[in-house]
Protein backbone atom coordinates (compact mmCIF):
# COMPACT_ATOMS: atom_id res chain seq x y z
CA UNK A 1 0.00 0.00 0.00
CA UNK A 2 1.04 3.53 -0.53
CA UNK A 3 3.28 4.85 2.31
CA UNK A 4 3.42 8.39 3.90
CA UNK A 5 3.42 11.28 1.28
CA UNK A 6 4.27 15.05 2.24
CA UNK A 7 3.64 17.94 -0.30
CA UNK A 8 5.68 19.80 -1.38
CA UNK A 9 8.78 17.85 -1.91
CA UNK A 10 11.45 21.16 -1.57
CA UNK A 11 9.91 24.46 -1.01
CA UNK A 12 12.04 27.92 -1.11
CA UNK A 13 10.29 30.96 0.28
CA UNK A 14 11.71 34.29 1.35
CA UNK A 15 12.16 35.60 4.96
CA UNK A 16 8.88 37.07 6.47
CA UNK A 17 6.41 34.99 4.08
CA UNK A 18 3.88 32.36 5.42
CA UNK A 19 4.10 28.65 4.20
CA UNK A 20 2.25 25.63 4.60
CA UNK A 21 3.37 21.71 3.89
CA UNK A 22 0.98 18.78 3.83
CA UNK A 23 1.26 15.41 5.20
CA UNK A 24 -0.73 11.99 4.10
CA UNK A 25 -0.60 9.64 6.16
CA UNK A 26 -0.80 5.80 5.96
CA UNK A 27 -4.79 5.06 5.36
CA UNK A 28 -6.11 4.23 8.77
CA UNK A 29 -3.01 5.41 11.10
CA UNK A 30 -4.56 7.05 14.12
CA UNK A 31 -1.31 9.22 15.10
CA UNK A 32 0.29 11.44 13.15
CA UNK A 33 3.20 13.51 13.89
CA UNK A 34 6.09 16.09 12.85
CA UNK A 35 9.58 16.64 13.33
CA UNK A 36 12.11 18.55 11.85
CA UNK A 37 15.54 17.90 10.40
CA UNK A 38 18.70 20.51 10.84
CA UNK A 39 22.32 19.85 10.13
CA UNK A 40 22.62 21.66 13.61
CA UNK A 41 20.18 20.45 15.51
CA UNK A 42 19.46 16.51 14.30
CA UNK A 43 16.11 15.14 14.26
CA UNK A 44 13.48 17.22 16.72
CA UNK A 45 10.20 16.21 17.34
CA UNK A 46 7.43 19.36 17.14
CA UNK A 47 3.94 17.66 17.27
CA UNK A 48 1.80 14.75 17.44
CA UNK A 49 -2.09 14.27 16.96
CA UNK A 50 -3.46 10.89 18.26
CA UNK A 51 -7.02 10.29 17.20
CA UNK A 52 -9.14 12.72 18.86
CA UNK A 53 -7.41 13.88 21.47
CA UNK A 54 -5.44 17.09 21.86
CA UNK A 55 -2.01 17.27 20.61
CA UNK A 56 1.18 17.33 22.14
CA UNK A 57 2.35 20.40 20.92
CA UNK A 58 5.37 20.73 23.16
CA UNK A 59 7.84 20.21 20.30
CA UNK A 60 6.89 23.74 18.31
CA UNK A 61 9.96 26.09 18.52
CA UNK A 62 7.07 29.53 18.67
CA UNK A 63 4.03 29.94 17.91
CA UNK A 64 4.92 31.05 14.72
CA UNK A 65 4.50 27.51 13.94
CA UNK A 66 0.54 25.31 14.05
CA UNK A 67 -0.37 22.44 12.64
CA UNK A 68 -3.67 20.74 11.99
CA UNK A 69 -5.80 17.05 10.98
CA UNK A 70 -8.54 17.78 9.57
CA UNK A 71 -10.86 14.64 9.22
CA UNK A 72 -8.01 12.43 11.29
CA UNK A 73 -6.22 12.08 8.24
CA UNK A 74 -4.18 14.59 6.29
CA UNK A 75 -2.67 17.03 8.16
CA UNK A 76 -1.20 20.59 7.51
CA UNK A 77 1.86 22.52 9.38
CA UNK A 78 1.63 26.11 8.72
CA UNK A 79 5.02 27.98 9.59
CA UNK A 80 4.53 31.93 9.69
CA UNK A 81 6.87 34.78 8.97
CA UNK A 82 9.38 32.65 8.46
CA UNK A 83 12.38 32.97 9.05
CA UNK A 84 16.21 31.75 8.03
CA UNK A 85 16.72 29.36 10.97
CA UNK A 86 13.12 27.63 10.01
CA UNK A 87 15.25 26.01 6.63
CA UNK A 88 14.87 22.24 7.39
CA UNK A 89 13.92 19.40 6.31
CA UNK A 90 10.01 18.98 7.50
CA UNK A 91 9.43 15.10 7.93
CA UNK A 92 5.81 13.41 8.81
CA UNK A 93 5.52 10.21 10.39
CA UNK A 94 2.20 8.40 10.89
CA UNK A 95 1.94 5.11 12.97
CA UNK A 96 -1.10 2.06 14.52
CA UNK A 97 -1.48 0.40 17.24
CA UNK A 98 -1.71 -2.32 14.97
CA UNK A 99 1.82 -2.06 13.57
CA UNK A 100 3.13 -1.85 16.62
CA UNK A 101 3.37 1.58 16.95
CA UNK A 102 6.23 1.81 14.45
CA UNK A 103 6.48 5.46 13.05
CA UNK A 104 6.48 5.61 9.51
CA UNK A 105 8.14 8.56 7.73
CA UNK A 106 7.13 10.39 4.73
CA UNK A 107 10.21 11.81 2.44
CA UNK A 108 10.22 15.10 3.69
CA UNK A 109 9.49 18.65 2.86
CA UNK A 110 12.90 20.51 2.43
CA UNK A 111 11.96 24.18 3.12
CA UNK A 112 14.91 26.90 2.42
CA UNK A 113 14.12 30.46 3.44
CA UNK A 114 16.31 32.90 1.87
CA UNK B 1 23.29 18.65 27.25
CA UNK B 2 21.06 16.49 24.83
CA UNK B 3 19.46 13.67 26.10
CA UNK B 4 20.51 11.21 23.37
CA UNK B 5 23.84 11.55 22.59
CA UNK B 6 25.41 9.93 19.29
CA UNK B 7 28.53 9.94 17.52
CA UNK B 8 28.20 12.04 14.43
CA UNK B 9 31.07 10.54 12.59
CA UNK B 10 32.09 9.73 9.58
CA UNK B 11 32.75 6.13 9.94
CA UNK B 12 34.23 4.55 6.99
CA UNK B 13 34.46 0.66 6.85
CA UNK B 14 35.71 -1.76 4.24
CA UNK B 15 32.80 -4.09 3.07
CA UNK B 16 32.50 -7.65 4.96
CA UNK B 17 33.54 -5.37 8.39
CA UNK B 18 31.70 -5.09 11.37
CA UNK B 19 30.49 -2.08 12.09
CA UNK B 20 29.77 -0.58 16.00
CA UNK B 21 27.32 1.91 16.38
CA UNK B 22 26.88 3.99 19.50
CA UNK B 23 24.65 5.84 21.76
CA UNK B 24 24.50 7.08 25.32
CA UNK B 25 21.15 8.77 27.09
CA UNK B 26 20.68 10.34 30.16
CA UNK B 27 16.98 9.98 30.87
CA UNK B 28 15.69 6.72 32.47
CA UNK B 29 12.04 6.66 31.46
CA UNK B 30 13.61 5.79 28.69
CA UNK B 31 12.25 2.31 27.85
CA UNK B 32 11.94 1.70 24.11
CA UNK B 33 14.19 1.97 21.86
CA UNK B 34 15.17 2.09 18.61
CA UNK B 35 17.53 2.36 15.37
CA UNK B 36 16.20 3.90 11.93
CA UNK B 37 18.58 3.81 9.11
CA UNK B 38 18.17 7.14 6.64
CA UNK B 39 19.38 7.10 2.85
CA UNK B 40 20.44 10.84 1.14
CA UNK B 41 16.69 12.75 0.38
CA UNK B 42 14.44 10.11 2.19
CA UNK B 43 12.91 9.67 5.54
CA UNK B 44 14.07 7.68 8.29
CA UNK B 45 12.90 3.85 8.41
CA UNK B 46 12.87 1.24 11.05
CA UNK B 47 15.93 -1.44 11.28
CA UNK B 48 15.17 -2.68 14.82
CA UNK B 49 13.43 -1.73 18.42
CA UNK B 50 13.78 -3.30 21.56
CA UNK B 51 12.26 -2.48 24.78
CA UNK B 52 14.51 -4.88 27.28
CA UNK B 53 18.14 -5.33 28.12
CA UNK B 54 20.35 -7.59 26.28
CA UNK B 55 20.75 -8.33 22.75
CA UNK B 56 18.29 -9.00 19.67
CA UNK B 57 19.31 -10.21 16.29
CA UNK B 58 17.53 -9.83 12.72
CA UNK B 59 19.89 -10.98 10.12
CA UNK B 60 23.13 -9.14 9.76
CA UNK B 61 21.89 -6.51 12.54
CA UNK B 62 21.98 -6.73 16.39
CA UNK B 63 20.92 -4.68 18.70
CA UNK B 64 21.90 -3.98 22.36
CA UNK B 65 20.71 -2.32 25.14
CA UNK B 66 22.58 -1.76 28.81
CA UNK B 67 19.89 0.37 30.59
CA UNK B 68 22.39 -0.08 33.61
CA UNK B 69 24.72 1.59 32.06
CA UNK B 70 22.60 3.87 29.76
CA UNK B 71 23.92 3.08 26.28
CA UNK B 72 22.63 0.97 23.25
CA UNK B 73 24.07 -0.07 20.47
CA UNK B 74 23.82 -1.63 17.29
CA UNK B 75 26.35 -3.96 14.92
CA UNK B 76 26.53 -4.76 11.60
CA UNK B 77 28.09 -7.74 10.48
CA UNK B 78 29.11 -8.72 6.82
CA UNK B 79 28.84 -4.98 6.18
CA UNK B 80 27.85 -4.47 2.25
CA UNK B 81 28.10 -0.71 0.05
CA UNK B 82 23.96 -0.83 0.52
CA UNK B 83 24.14 -0.26 3.89
CA UNK B 84 25.95 3.38 3.68
CA UNK B 85 23.52 5.47 4.79
CA UNK B 86 22.98 8.08 8.15
CA UNK B 87 22.23 5.87 11.56
CA UNK B 88 19.65 7.09 13.64
CA UNK B 89 18.90 5.86 17.26
CA UNK B 90 15.73 7.09 18.87
CA UNK B 91 14.06 6.52 22.25
CA UNK B 92 10.58 6.50 23.49
CA UNK B 93 9.62 7.53 27.48
CA UNK B 94 7.29 4.98 29.33
CA UNK B 95 6.71 1.56 28.82
CA UNK B 96 5.23 1.61 25.15
CA UNK B 97 6.67 1.84 21.42
CA UNK B 98 4.03 5.23 21.59
CA UNK B 99 4.82 8.55 21.82
CA UNK B 100 7.19 10.76 20.29
CA UNK B 101 10.74 10.20 19.77
CA UNK B 102 13.90 11.58 20.80
CA UNK B 103 16.66 11.00 18.42
CA UNK B 104 20.45 10.93 18.55
CA UNK B 105 22.48 12.94 16.17
CA UNK B 106 22.95 10.25 13.50
CA UNK B 107 26.20 8.59 12.59
CA UNK B 108 27.36 8.40 8.91
CA UNK B 109 28.30 5.22 7.77
CA UNK B 110 30.38 4.82 4.77
CA UNK B 111 30.95 0.74 3.23
CA UNK B 112 33.47 1.01 0.63
CA UNK B 113 33.66 -1.89 -1.52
Amino acid sequence: GAGVSQSPSNKVTEKGKDVELRCDPISGHTALYWYRQSLGQGLEFLIYFQGNSAPDKSGLPSDRFSAERTGGSVSTLTIQRTQQEDSAVYLCASSSEDTSNTQYFGPGTRLTVL
Amino acid sequence: QKEVEQDPGPLSVPEGAIVSLNCTYSNSAFQYFMWYRQYSRKGPELLMYTYSSGNKEDGRFTAQVDKSSKYISLFIRDSQPSDSATYLCAMVSGGTSYGKLTFGQGTILTVHP
